[in-house]
């Protein structure tokens, strides 16, 4: 079975706090994503990293960034936490157009 | 990255055919269309690749034109379990994947 292993199911921080996301996979798997989901705003792309120590930035950057050190751990980093990044978190990893999700870490900052 | 165009709900009954039609005016010559797949409360699921005419695997059918410009995905016979977002993504083989809103499929019994 493909296996995408995120940190935590269900996370709280305080604003301010810095966070950290971490995701795995066992695919050896060039590619890897951090995505965020809200309500009404569909599937939105923070980073993608196509190899290990390279990444581009998705639609969505600002007030994130990204750490690739190991081909099979993608981090998330929340430099200062703030309310507006409560969201449902998904990693995943792929190859070609093929990527496979995690269950997805549900963040809420209060 | 093309961007993609495609209904926002979608209403069918048990055992019925879906097409959910994506346009896709902008594709590029090295773009593939890729169809993705979400429950509730869980990750998307690739469901089907194409680059043109038809692709047919055991979940759904991919249909794309001549010109490119749009394609359908073909689930038959749908069942309730069938009820999900599905999205349509275009882009090329480096596989950076952007997600649009998605096509809210609702199966009714």
């Amino acid at each position: 079975d493909v296996k995408v292993t995120q940190s935590s199911r269900y996370l709280v921080k305080r604003t301010g706090e810095k966070v950290f996301l971490e995701c795995v996979q066992d695919m050896d798997h060039e590619n890897m994503f951090w995505y965020r989901q809200d309500p009404g705003l569909g599937l939105r792309l923070i980073y993608f990293s196509y190899d290990v120590k390279m990444k581009e930035k998705g639609d969505i950057p600002e007030g994130y960034s990204v750490s690739r050190e190991k081909k099979e751990r993608f981090s998330l980093i929340l430099e200062s936490a703030s309310t507006n990044q409560t969201s449902m978190y998904l990693c995943a990893h792929g190859r070609d157009t093929e990527a496979f999700f995690g269950q997805g870490t549900r963040l809420t900052v209060v | 990255l093309a961007k993609t165009t495609q209904p926002i709900s979608m209403d069918s009954y048990e055992g019925q055919e879906v097409n959910i039609t994506c346009s896709h005016n902008n594709i590029a010559t090295n773009d593939y269309i890729t169809w993705y797949q979400q429950f509730p409360s869980q990750g998307p699921r690739f469901i089907i690749q194409g680059y043109k005419t038809k692709v047919t695997n055991e979940v759904a059918s991919l249909f794309i034109p001549a010109d490119r410009k749009s394609s359908t995905l073909s689930l038959p016979r749908v069942s309730l379990s069938d009820t999900a977002v599905y999205y349509c993504l275009v882009g090329d083989i480096k596989g950076k994947l952007i997600f649009g809103q998605g096509t809210t499929l609702q199966v009714k019994p």
